[in-house]
């Protein structure tokens, strides 16, 4: 039961161009997103998060928005570079379950590759 | 900057055996987590722990898992009796607020042969 999914596995950008992660949702109690970067043999590093009360998010050159009513998220990274080079994964939890410290659930990631 | 420790990075042991993962959090971080990724699929939660007790806990959290802090400073993952699907990375995490951002560790990669 896929809840989080990011459909593609790989995608590759030119740098200096713009790379746009995309990540579709089937559960509407979520209300709190996250993408979160995975280098290999390095945990996951929390990039950018968006709650569902907003459309947008922005920190640099990293932008998230979300669309609540396609259930759809995307982030973008404005201008690419070398060493965004790694696997984004698109997370969400829910506020509303029990309040307490609820998982996340993340997708299966995307692997970014930025072509010099 | 302050980070996440685990110990071991690897580790090896026979099906059947116990295993401990062991994870320093952040240190003024009050929410601790354990994730595992088997390899080649997507990151799963497993528990979250807040003030001394289990805060919410997936279906993979079995009985054969359990957590504790025995001290102010250690987060530990014991798996009782491994099985061969118990081989994945496991991820220790921290947060100083719920829904804040996780800081994860490296991981610690499990084997079970």
């Amino acid at each position: 039961d896929q809840q989080v999914k990011q459909n593609s596995p790989s995608l590759s950008v030119q740098e200096g161009r713009i790379s746009i992660l995309n990540c579709d949702y089937t559960n509407s109690m979520f209300d709190y997103f996250l993408w979160y970067k995975k280098y290999p043999a390095e945990g996951p590093t929390f990039l950018i998060s968006i709650s569902s009360i907003k459309d947008k998010n922005e920190d640099g050159r990293f932008t998230v928005f979300l669309n609540k009513s396609a259930k759809h998220l995307s982030l973008h990274i404005v201008p690419s570079q070398p060493g965004d080079s790694a696997v984004y994964f698109c997370a969400a939890s829910s506020t509303f379950s029990g309040g307490g410290a609820d998982g996340l659930t993340f997708g299966k990631g995307t692997h970014l590759i930025i072509q010099p | 900057e302050p980070e996440v420790t685990q110990t071991p990075s690897h580790q090896v042991t026979q099906m059947g055996q116990e295993v401990i993962l062991r994870c320093v959090p952040i240190s003024n971080h009050l929410y601790f987590y354990w994730y595992r990724q088997i390899l080649g699929q997507k990151v799963e939660f497993l528990v979250s722990f807040y003030n001394n007790e289990i805060s919410e806990k997936s279906e993979i959290f079995d009985d054969q898992f359990s957590v504790e802090r025995p001290d102010g400073s250690n987060f530990t993952l014991k798996i009782r009796s491994t099985k061969l699907e118990d081989s994945a990375m496991y991820f220790c995490a921290s947060s100083e607020v719920v829904t804040g951002e996780l800081f994860f560790g490296e991981g610690s990669r499990l084997t079970v042969l």
